[in-house]
């Protein structure tokens, strides 16, 4: 099974602030099969990435995904204020694992 | 527009078996390469991915929980069935289901609300 290790545990930032959060496998993640998160209190997962860099349907392009193999960053340019929330990564393999999470809260 | 729904006891007793059902719209299950998965959440906790089922009836699980599992379908419902046998306050969490989409097998891009399940005597 691949652990998907996610830092820092929780990013302090004010709005309009570059946000960079990783995901690293204790394993390299086959074709890039790795997919970001958003999840807001009270509120499904919503889907921000796949592919490791691929925008989901409706998804504002200040979100990016980049990495491959095991080291893997959700970059979002200039956080807005809906974007705190606790972002999880995911590698949807052939045994899919989820990260820990990382909190964005507002500074 | 696809969505889902999930539906079940809000609260069971330890040793029980629970049962969740999602019921789903919006695409079907006998399409090529699609899939729904199930995925909980503990209050407070990160979430855990449980298990997967394709249109082929391939099933996939979490190696923790395999034991525990069972995943089926109902095409003609356009159902997903989880049961999760021998509960203990542990499983006690959020049980989310999703679709997983033909070209991406496993990524789950459009999730129901959640249904929240308390094990406790």
């Amino acid at each position: 099974e691949i652990v998907l290790t996610q830092s820092p545990g929780t990013l302090s930032l004010s709005p309009g602030e570059r946000a960079t959060l990783s995901c690293r496998a204790s394993q390299s993640v086959s074709s890039s099969y790795l997919a970001w998160y958003q999840q807001k209190p009270g509120q499904a997962p919503r889907l921000l990435i796949y592919g490791a860099s691929s925008r989901a349907t409706g998804i504002p392009d200040r979100f990016s995904g980049s990495g491959s193999g095991t080291d893997f960053t959700l970059t979002i340019s200039r956080l807005e204020p809906e974007d705190f929330a606790v972002y999880y990564c995911q590698q949807y393999g052939s045994s899919p694992t989820f990260g820990q999470g990382t909190k964005v809260e507002i500074k | 527009q696809i969505t889902l729904k999930e539906s079940g006891p809000t609260l069971v007793k330890p040793t029980q078996t629970l049962t969740l059902t999602c019921t789903f719209s919006g695409f079907s299950l006998s399409t090529s390469g699609v899939g729904v998965g199930w995925i909980r959440q503990p209050p407070g906790k990160a979430l855990e991915w449980l298990a997967l089922i394709y249109w082929d009836d391939d099933k996939r699980y979490s190696p923790s929980l395999k034991s525990r599992l069972t995943i089926t379908k109902d095409t003609s419902k356009n159902q997903v069935v989880l049961t999760m046998t021998n509960m203990d306050p542990v499983d006690t969490a959020t049980y989310y289901c999703a679709h997983s989409p033909r070209v991406a097998a496993g990524l789950l891009d459009v999730w129901g609300q959640g249904t929240t399940v308390t094990v406790s005597s």
